[in-house]
């Protein structure tokens, strides 16, 4: 079955350290990973995706994830939190050729807290 | 990136009334919209797919006649909740589908509906 899991339920950091969001996958064929954050009572926002080519994807608000196949693993990483960046993060895959083609299976998601 | 917006924000309603929820791609033609719900702190629950021109594909568990969606146009699908009932509050959720296909393919999502039933 396909599925995404993220095993943190919450993840606190310190403002200005590095911070990395772990989301893992399970699917048959070529994924679409994507990283989506969600603010309180807000809709969700896009970050960054990975489709094909070079494993580091830059996205927005200086969010970067990390593609690694063998490890089928999509991790989301910022060098220097900001308190700004405390929100829940969702991780998702779309896999290609699927007849739910374009059906975007989502993490649990995680709450990321930045401390001053 | 591109623009999703719904409306209403937020809406209050009686037990047994119909609620109305709106869609709208802003900045380009969705072929494919998807509603969602969210209950707190919890992730998306994907209740159906809204394709131009036909008819919604609902997902297991989704009551069809419950939630009416319509998708009559590239850029508006509309979710009607039913004769709502206070199980039906809940944080409504819709995704665009940009339509060039391929490597360039992104859902885009509103901002959400907070629907409260009383």
């Amino acid at each position: 079955a396909q599925s995404v899991a993220q095993p943190e339920d919450q993840v606190n950091v310190a403002e200005g350290n590095p911070l990395t969001v772990k989301c893992t996958y399970s699917v048959s064929g070529n994924p679409y990973l994507f990283w989506y954050v969600q603010y309180p009572n807000r809709g969700l926002q896009f970050l960054l995706k990975y489709i094909t080519g070079d494993n580091l994807v830059k996205g927005s608000y200086g969010f970067e994830a990390e593609f690694n196949k063998s490890q089928t693993s999509f991790h989301l990483k910022k060098p220097s939190a900001l308190v700004s960046d405390s929100a829940l993060y969702f991780c998702a895959v779309r896999v290609l050729g699927s007849s739910n083609t374009g059906k975007l299976i989502f993490g649990q998601g995680t709450t990321l807290q930045v401390k001053p | 990136g591109a623009v999703v917006s719904q409306h209403p924000s937020r809406v209050i309603c009686k037990s047994g009334t119909s609620v109305k929820i709106e869609c709208r791609s802003l900045d380009f033609q969705a072929t494919t919209m998807f509603w969602y719900r969210q209950f707190p702190k919890q992730s998306l629950m994907l209740m159906a797919t809204s394709n131009e021109g036909s008819k919604a594909t609902y997902e297991q568990g989704v009551e069809k006649d419950k939630f009416l969606i319509n998708h009559a146009s590239l850029t508006l699908s509309t979710l009607t909740v039913t004769s709502a009932h206070p199980e039906d509050s809940s944080f409504y959720i819709c995704s665009a589908r940009t339509p060039w296909g391929g490597p360039q393919e992104t859902q885009y999502f509103g901002p959400g509906t907070r629907l409260l039933v009383l």
